[in-house]
């Protein structure tokens, strides 16, 4: 078993969509969580950094973390063409991170 | 503009060569890490430095090196022994190693 699992998807959406991105974990010492965007030919972007249970935004984006479940998610608001790229969850303790496969996410005009 | 520069962007290499990969940042991180992506599969750890002259093993390091001699570089080499070279290799840094890493635009390496 993998101890991070994503869906690589395609998920594929129109425009204005709310988009929800998830990843699970096994592993309960993981103490922060990342989501990185990914384009194609390029390096992962950080979008969001939250090391706490509960949700935290930033514009159009909003993740999620719950321990308890061992789940987190990120929810793009009124999604757009230019969100269309591959979404990385990442999950760090002791100095290791562990990434998701990725999930890839098309966004259509 | 503060940041990480991979170069080169695409990198052939033949049987039997090494190459080396360059990363350079500006960002006055004190560590840095490679990474390789393979489709379908997250960033798996090559090599990892916490400071300049120390470097520790990831989760992948067999046919691959690193050195550290410098904060801003952190070169990565294929070796002949890395039978299966061919990924995405990607550069990161961040200011520490619990710290958020950012990272560079990538390297594709193929071989010839």
């Amino acid at each position: 078993q993998k101890e991070v699992e994503q869906d690589p998807g395609p998920l594929s959406v129109p425009e204005g969509a709310i988009v929800s991105l998830n990843c699970t974990y096994s592993n309960s010492a993981f103490q922060y969580f990342m989501w990185y965007r990914q384009y194609s030919r390029k390096g992962p972007e950080l979008l969001m950094y939250t090391y706490s249970s509960g949700n935290k935004e930033d514009g159009r984006f909003t993740a999620q973390v719950d321990k308890s479940s061992k789940y987190i998610s990120l929810f793009i608001r009124d999604s757009q063409p230019s969100d269309s790229a591959t979404y990385l969850c990442a999950m760090e303790y002791g100095n290791k991170l562990v990434f998701g496969a990725g999930t890839i996410l098309r966004v259509k005009s | 503009d503060g940041g990480i520069t991979q170069s080169p962007k695409y990198l052939f290499r033949k049987e039997g060569q090494n190459v080396t990969l360059s990363c350079e940042q500006n960002l006055n991180h004190d560590a840095m890490y490679w990474y390789r992506q393979d489709p379908g599969q997250g960033l798996r750890l090559i090599y990892y430095s916490q400071i300049v002259n120390d470097f520790q093993k990831g989760d992948i390091a067999e046919g691959y090196s690193v050195s550290r001699e410098k904060k801003e570089s952190f070169p990565l080499t294929v070796t002949s022994a890395q039978k299966n070279p061919t990924a995405f290799y990607l550069c990161a840094s961040s200011p520490d190693t619990d710290q958020p890493q950012h990272f560079g635009d990538g390297t594709r390496l193929s071989i010839l």
